[in-house]
């Protein structure tokens, strides 16, 4: 089984729904990230937490809020989604003594 | 904060020739630069790292320069392979396990 697994892997949604991309890690880290991945932009960081009581907000933090429910789960939520938030979402995991990030298989959402 | 640049966007080569991806970042105070590479379908993979103690470090076929003085840093990719054919990104860290900042990426193609 993947170490790192993101629901659901993909999703289509209308604008101004409520949606919550969720990510569940058997690594046992304490830190967790989300980021989203735009053609030509890369990959940039919404929301990271290093440990469970640890929320901090990334460079695009706007229009996005998390929960970390434990150290195995991290949630991504888009209150009201708008269409320039289409785009493909990781969420990834470390150690908190190093550098190597693991990703999950990303979260492909379309905002109509 | 810090600013990763990555060049080229896209690269093509001929199956068996070399690649190189180029990168600059903005904080002097970076003092870890990984490169993950990314296949399609899925999340960013590590695939070697440096620190700012050391110029360069080889693993196989891949091989990463650092220039800290010109805040420049590059992947050397030598007799590349079909499944090379990637999209690979570059990022920046300051000292303390701290997070990561990502280029813009770079898709490589070998052409057999």
């Amino acid at each position: 089984d993947a170490d790192v697994t993101q629901t659901p892997r993909n999703r289509i949604t209308k604008t101004g729904k409520r949606i919550m991309l969720e990510c569940s890690q058997t690594k046992g880290h304490d830190r967790m990230y989300w980021y989203r991945q735009d053609p030509g932009l890369g990959l940039r960081l919404i929301y990271y937490s290093f440990d469970v009581k640890d929320i901090n907000k990334g460079e695009i933090s706007d229009g996005y809020s998390v929960s970390r429910q434990a150290q195995a789960k991290f949630s991504l939520s888009l209150e009201s989604a708008i269409p320039n938030q289409t785009a493909l979402y990781f969420c990834a995991t470390s150690a908190s003594r190093a550098h190597e990030q693991y990703f999950g298989p990303g979260t492909r959402l379309t905002v109509t | 904060g810090e600013n990763v640049e990555q060049h080229p966007s896209t690269l093509s080569v001929q199956e068996g020739d070399s690649a190189v991806i180029k990168c600059t970042y903005s904080d002097s105070a970076s003092n870890y630069f990984p490169w993950y590479k990314q296949e399609l379908g899925k999340g960013p993979q590590l695939i070697i790292d440096i620190r700012s103690n050391v110029g360069e470090k080889k693993d196989q076929r891949i091989a990463v320069t650092l220039n800290k003085t010109a805040k420049h840093f590059s992947l050397h990719i030598t007799e590349t392979q079909p499944e090379d054919s990637a999209v690979y990104f570059c990022a920046a860290s300051l000292g303390g396990y701290q997070k990561v900042t990502f280029g813009t990426g770079t898709k490589l193609q070998v052409i057999p």
